[in-house]
């Protein structure tokens, strides 16, 4: 009920193209889904994130896609650059409510190169 | 700098010795969180902290593993007794809370202390 799956593990795009990272979650009480980007030696930090009442967002190159029948959600990178290669995680949170702690239940991630 | 500040940032010690690992949040963040982050994995939650109370430990892996935060700021994350298995990147991240509950605040993440079990 908690898990999130990332797919795929890792992604080599060249620069220009589309990167495209998939996830699934399993519990529907998830309310906030946020991607997050890490770099090498650093913590990962928030990147874009998605409530489930909308089926896309879109920030710059970045754009979350949300399909909340098939519990599934997406990362599209455009113009993908060598400055975005990082490790990519998705996550779900349960936000609303008083009781809700909104601790993050992270993917696997994803490891993308962009070759120049 | 205004970020989350972990420290020490690499932890080296022999198994069986008790372990502190300190997180100090961005000022004026009322939510804390510590997370484990194995090699090639994503952060695995281990509990949480609304200003000075532990609302959330169902990750803490046992009970050598335990943390406070007895001022609502500076947390300490403490595994008594270290085992190999314990090694790993321990991350810790904060966010602000609004006050009608609503957490959907951006969690900012430390860049972890490495702590190694030989």
């Amino acid at each position: 009920q908690q898990q999130v799956k990332q797919s795929p593990q890792s992604l080599i795009v060249q620069k220009g193209g589309i990167s495209i990272i998939n996830c699934a979650y399993e519990n529907t009480a998830f309310d906030y889904f946020p991607w997050y980007q890490q770099f090498p030696g650093k913590g990962p930090a928030l990147l874009i994130a998605i409530r489930p009442d909308v089926s896309e967002k879109k920030e710059g190159r970045f754009t979350i896609s949300f399909n909340k029948s098939a519990k599934q959600f997406s990362l599209h990178i455009m113009d993908s650059q060598p400055g975005d290669s990082a490790t990519y995680f998705c996550a779900a949170s349960l936000v609303h409510g008083s009781s809700n702690t909104g601790k993050l239940i992270f993917g696997q991630g994803t490891t993308l190169q962009v070759k120049p | 700098g205004a970020g989350v500040s972990q420290s020490p940032r690499y932890k080296v010690t022999k198994r069986g010795q008790d372990v502190a690992l300190r997180c100090d949040p961005i000022s004026g963040h009322v939510s804390l969180y510590w997370y484990r982050q194995a090699l090639g994995q994503g952060p695995e939650f281990l509990t949480y902290f609304n200003y000075e109370a532990q609302q959330d430990k169902s990750g803490l892996p046992n009970d050598r593993f335990s943390a406070e935060r007895p001022e609502g700021s500076i947390s300490t994350l403490t595994i008594q007794r270290t085992e190999q298995r314990d090694s790993a990147m321990y991350r810790c991240a904060s966010s602000l809370r609004s006050a009608g509950g609503y957490s959907n605040q951006p969690q900012h993440f430390g860049d972890g202390t490495r702590l190694s079990i030989l």
